[in-house]
Parts: structure tokens; sequence; C-alpha cells
């Protein structure tokens, strides 16, 4: 079946430090990839997303380059801050379904 | 401004209380849909709605029900709450687009005692 493999966090980093936090799919066919962040006490927000091969998604200084030979989506942030801190969760969505299958969501925490 | 609104934000009940989480939409989408957050396994799909009465279950319908009688609305309905159904609950909703956003709504912490 689909299904999506986050690394487990929490990751603890400094401020400016670089982020990776990998991501790998299982799917059927051609699915788009998404990336979700959670802040403290709110909803998930789109933060970017690609729908084909070799697509990179871009938002807030994150990215993310779609991989179909690996089947990664490996999200990577060159300095985080303080206010990145927040849960990020990895989806897809397969090419003629409609419904988005979450990893299990990766806690960052980014020290002062 | 483009949103998913959700009622209430927060809810203590009682095993066996019957209780509806409300969820509206106000972007004309035909899709909705309903997820359950646990620690550890990430947003579970509990039910889905591909336009006005038509809906299906997800990975993880038992203990609930949902309609969608109109286009912007999509109730979650748990008619004999359990402890295991605490959670956080997220309504989403999307057009039908290949890759078109899908919107979150704020969350409903449920706990069931």
């Amino acid at each position: 079946g689909n299904s999506v493999t986050q690394m487990e966090g929490p990751v603890t980093l400094s401020e400016e430090a670089f982020l990776t936090i990998n991501c790998t799919y299982t799917a059927t066919g051609y699915p788009s990839l998404f990336w979700y962040v959670q802040y403290p006490g709110e909803g998930l927000q789109l933060l970017l997303k690609a729908t084909k091969a070799d697509d990179k998604g871009s938002n807030k200084g994150f990215e993310a380059t779609y991989r179909k030979e690996t089947t990664s989506f490996h999200l990577e942030k060159g300095s985080v801050q303080v206010s990145d801190s927040a849960v990020y969760f990895c989806a897809l969505k397969t090419e003629y379904g409609n419904k988005l299958v979450f990893g299990a969501g990766t806690i960052l925490r980014v020290k002062s | 401004e483009a949103q998913v609104t959700q009622n209430p934000r927060y809810l203590i009940t009682v095993t066996g209380k019957k209780l509806t989480v409300t969820c509206s939409q106000n972007m004309n989408h035909e899709y909705m849909s309903w997820y359950r957050q646990d620690p550890g396994l990430g947003l579970r799909q509990i039910y889905y709605s591909m336009n006005v009465e038509v809906t299906d279950k997800g990975d993880v319908p038992e203990g609930y029900k949902v309609s969608r009688k109109e286009k912007r609305n999509f109730p979650l309905i748990l008619e004999s709450p359990s402890p295991n159904q605490t959670s956080l609950y997220f309504c989403a909703s999307r057009g039908t687009w290949r890759g078109e956003t899908q919107y979150f709504g704020p969350g409903t912490r449920l706990l069931v005692l």
C-alpha cells in the first residue's frame, strides 16, 4: 500500500544550523508530495509541494526535491530560526486518489 | 479569506454522550475529509466526502459518522464516544484538481472520560 516514512524526532538544532528531515515514500504510479507544518496549537499549513519527479518545492527558505529514483522528498533549510520550531509532516497523494497519506511527523526544536 | 473552521476547539465529555464536531469551508471545495492525529501515528483519515451526499470511509472510520447535506459543511458525529477516541481532530477541504492544496481547520481537541 501507500505509505510515508519520516525520520524520528525530536530534532534539536541551534539557531542558524542546517536542517534536513528525511522522508521516503512507497506508492504506485506518480504521487504528488507535500510537506506540511504544524505550529504549536495550530492546524496544518502547506509548506511546499511537488507534483512530478525532479520538481523542487520551496517556501520560506525550505526546499525539497522529488526524487523518484530514491523515492524520497527530504526537507532542507540552510539556516533555521527559533520560529521554525514546529512539527513537520511529509505526505503524499496518489495520482488518481484524493486522500493524503501522512508520515508520523517530526518535531523540530530550535534553540537560540 | 479562505478558511476551514471547526467547532468546538476543545471538548471534554464522558463515555457514551453523543457529540458533534462541526466543520465549514468557504472555498466551494468539493472534497472534504476528517483526520485524527495521535502521537507517533501522524494523521489518519476517518471519513471523506467527494461532494454533497457522497461520503466514504477512510482508514479509521469505526465509531464515527459523517454527513454532507450542504457543500460547505461536513460534521463529524460520535454517537457513543469512548476513551480511545480521545484525540486531536482536523477537518480539511480542497478542490479536485490533482495538485491542489488541501486546507486544514485549526483542530478540535477531544477528551473522552
